[in-house]
């Protein structure tokens, strides 16, 4: 059974860099026909999907965090990883990686999630 | 604000069917399947229903979907305590080279 694991830094001040890991276990992030994902979720509010990687290597990304996202993929630690650049305190949220079964949203497989949160 | 709309929250009774919208435009629901999601308080979002009206493996068929034009229902029967969640749908948005977009959720309640 494919499962998936964030891990990355939890407390950051604005301006940082935020670096996230999504280890895939049971499985591997270079199986055809899926696509990588990250999503987020404020506290108490709805979620947003951030942006995704193929196992082609190529990326689609939020409109709205295009400017500050980079999603990349190592294939050899079976990982996908994201980092988001300038955070603020509006970028705390958990963050999520799944993996999409149709490229289309469809996300079957979650990792349990992290808190990341933005603070001075 | 979502770009697809849903109603903050629902409520229902338990046995009895409940059916959950999602509104979007031609650039997502009108020419994309939809996805739903059930959310428990905290954890991670569940799959529900995936490319408009297909269960995943061992989703009851109690969970149902469908679309009409630019908007997509979930709907519910046989209400049980435990479906009492948020619930979010999603689905592929052709604009701005493409990316996925989520309703706001919807607050179930099982009175």
């Amino acid at each position: 059974q494919l499962q998936l694991q964030e891990s990355g830094s939890g407390l950051m001040n604005p301006l940082q860099t935020l670096s996230l890991t999504c280890a895939v276990g049971g499985g591997s992030v270079s199986s055809g026909g899926y696509s990588w994902s990250w999503i987020r979720q404020p506290p108490g509010k709805g979620l947003e999907w951030i942006g995704c990687i193929f196992q082609t290597g190529s990326t689609d990304y939020n409109p709205s965090l295009k400017s500050r996202v980079t999603i990349s993929l190592d294939t050899s630690k079976n990982q996908f990883s994201l980092k988001l650049t300038s955070i603020t305190a509006a970028d705390t949220a958990v963050y999520f990686c799944a993996r999409d079964r149709s490229g289309l949203g469809a996300f079957d497989i979650w990792g349990q999630g992290t808190m990341v949160t933005v603070s001075s | 604000q979502s770009v697809l709309t849903q109603p903050p929250s629902a409520s229902a009774t338990p046995g009895q069917r409940v059916t959950i919208s999602c509104s979007g435009s031609s650039s997502n629901i009108g020419s994309n399947p939809v996805n739903w999601y059930r959310q428990l308080p905290g954890t991670a979002p569940k799959l529900l229903i995936y490319s408009t009206n297909q269960r995943p493996s061992g989703v009851p068929d109690r969970f149902s979907g469908s679309k009409s034009g630019t908007s997509a229902s979930l709907a519910i029967s046989g209400l049980q305590s435990e479906d009492e969640a948020d619930y979010y749908c999603a689905a592929w948005d052709d604009s701005l080279n493409g990316h996925v977009v989520f309703g706001g959720g919807t607050k179930l309640t099982v009175l």
